[in-house]
């Protein structure tokens, strides 16, 4: 166990709606990283936080947001969802800057029909 | 430029036998080398990390190599057990940022 929880395990959705998946650091991680991974496309950095403040974008669709709150869980929310935005979405916490080390949580799992 | 090239895409080996995965990269600016560990329906897992400073880094059954020069670094399983077969993804990252990450190798071992 990793010590990242992520919320909820699954998620079954129809095209064109809106979902919120949620991620709880590691205790005392400041950082929060997101990843889509899929099977064409392997593990894809979307997004990183750090203490409440967007530190680094990736290859995140305009129709993605993130946002790290003050208790630093953060919530990564996908709308007008697509057929391909269906992956496995994971969060990745690390401890105050300079450690590189990313501890991953289980993923949630997002298929849009 | 931010790539990295992982090899094989699968691989199968004996109970026993040494596995042996490979990574390139070009980002000469990449200062942390993880490898990964997922297994079905699981978050990748910290198997063993290496910076650009050692050639070499042993943990158990476990060794990463790495090449400067060439820009490369494997991963080396030895003894390799079946509880070892999962999927397995080397990645890179420079000054604490994002990963970048292979495409990931499919490994077996069969009993």
């Amino acid at each position: 166990d990793s010590g990242v929880t992520q919320t909820p395990k699954h998620l079954i959705t129809a095209t064109g709606q809106r979902v919120t998946l949620r991620c709880s650091p590691r205790s005392g991680d400041l950082s929060v990283y997101w990843y889509q991974q899929s099977l064409d496309q392997g593990l894809q950095f979307l997004i990183q936080y750090y203490n409440g403040e967007e530190r680094a974008k990736g290859n995140i669709l305009e129709r993605f947001s993130a946002q790290q709150f003050p208790d630093l869980h953060s919530e990564l929310n996908l709308s007008s969802l697509e057929l391909g935005d269906s992956a496995l979405y994971f969060c990745a916490s690390s401890a105050p800057t300079g450690t590189d080390t990313q501890y991953f949580g289980p993923g949630t799992r997002l298929t849009v029909l | 430029q931010q790539q990295v090239k992982q090899s094989p895409q699968s691989l199968i080996v004996q109970k026993g036998g040494i596995s042996i995965i490979n990574c390139a990269y070009e980002n000469t600016a990449f200062d942390y080398f993880p490898w990964y560990q997922q297994f079905p329906g699981k978050g990748p897992a910290l198997l063993i990390a290496i910076r650009p400073d050692v050639s070499e880094k042993k943990e158990g059954r476990f060794t990463i190599s790495f090449n400067k020069s060439a820009k490369q670094f494997s991963l080396h399983i030895m003894d390799s057990q079946p509880g070892d077969s999962a999927t397995y993804f080397c990645a890179a990252s420079t000054r604490a940022q994002k990963l970048v990450f292979g495409q990931g190798t499919r490994l077996t071992i069969n009993p």
